[in-house]
């Protein structure tokens, strides 16, 4: 069973420029989540989507959007990058029902803003 | 609102030795708890979760939990690391529904970096 794949590993931008990230999660799984890890302020929660609806979200600024498709699939968005974007950005994906369910997060998107 | 501790940021220890890992949650209503590694360049790997039930959880890779409501702590446990186990560890904690369908974040706690020497 393949697990949750992010698109792609490595990623170099520059300032004031917009990047688009990738996550398809296990196969039959409907709920996705972000998160932003940093050396500073650890891991934070950006989004939750579920049956193509943004459920939850994070304290993180406008710039800062996402997307799920009928397939599940899901894309964040950040536009207008900052220096400090510079993160891993960890998508983790669940069955969705029950709530009991622990997450199973992918190996990351590093986002290196120059 | 919820939070997450881990008491130390870094734990050094040698071969062969028992390791605890601290983590202390603070939430108004009943939560999941949840223990996390990462390797180096690696995503998070879940080691185990206390959902209810027995407060005694044991995980992947000898690892085991005791959830403890009255001290609010989620401890992690091996009784005898490798050199394998180094990595860093994360406790986390989600509360029920956040509201309408959403299952909630997960709250993670700074994380707790274990080193084990030969």
């Amino acid at each position: 069973k393949a697990g949750v794949t992010q698109t792609p590993r490595y990623l170099i931008k520059t300032r004031g420029q917009q990047v688009t990230l990738s996550c398809s999660p296990i196969s039959g799984h409907r709920s996705v989540s972000w998160y932003q890890q940093t050396p500073g302020q650890g891991l934070q929660f950006l989004f939750e989507y579920f049956s193509e609806t943004q459920r939850n979200k994070g304290n993180f600024p406008g710039r800062f959007s996402g997307r799920q498709f009928s397939n599940s699939r899901s894309e964040m968005n950040v536009s207008t990058l900052e220096l400090g974007d510079s993160a891993l950005y960890l998508c983790a994906s669940s069955p969705g029902q029950p709530p009991s369910y622990g997450y199973t997060f992918g190996s990351g998107t590093r986002l290196t803003v120059v | 609102a919820q939070s997450v501790t881990q008491l130390d940021s870094q734990v050094p220890v040698f071969e062969e030795a028992p390791v605890e890992l601290r983590c202390n949650y603070s939430s108004s209503v009943s939560v999941y708890l949840f223990w996390y590694v990462q390797y180096p360049n690696q995503g998070l790997q879940l080691l185990l979760k206390y959902l209810s039930g027995s407060t005694l959880v044991k995980g992947i890779n000898g690892f085991e939990a005791e959830f403890n409501k009255s001290q609010t702590s989620f401890h992690l446990r091996k009784p005898s690391v490798h050199i394998s186990d180094t990595a860093e560890y994360f406790c986390a904690v989600r509360g029920p529904k956040a509201g309408g369908t959403s299952y909630g974040k997960l709250t993670f706690g700074q994380g707790t970096i274990l080193t084990v020497h030969p």
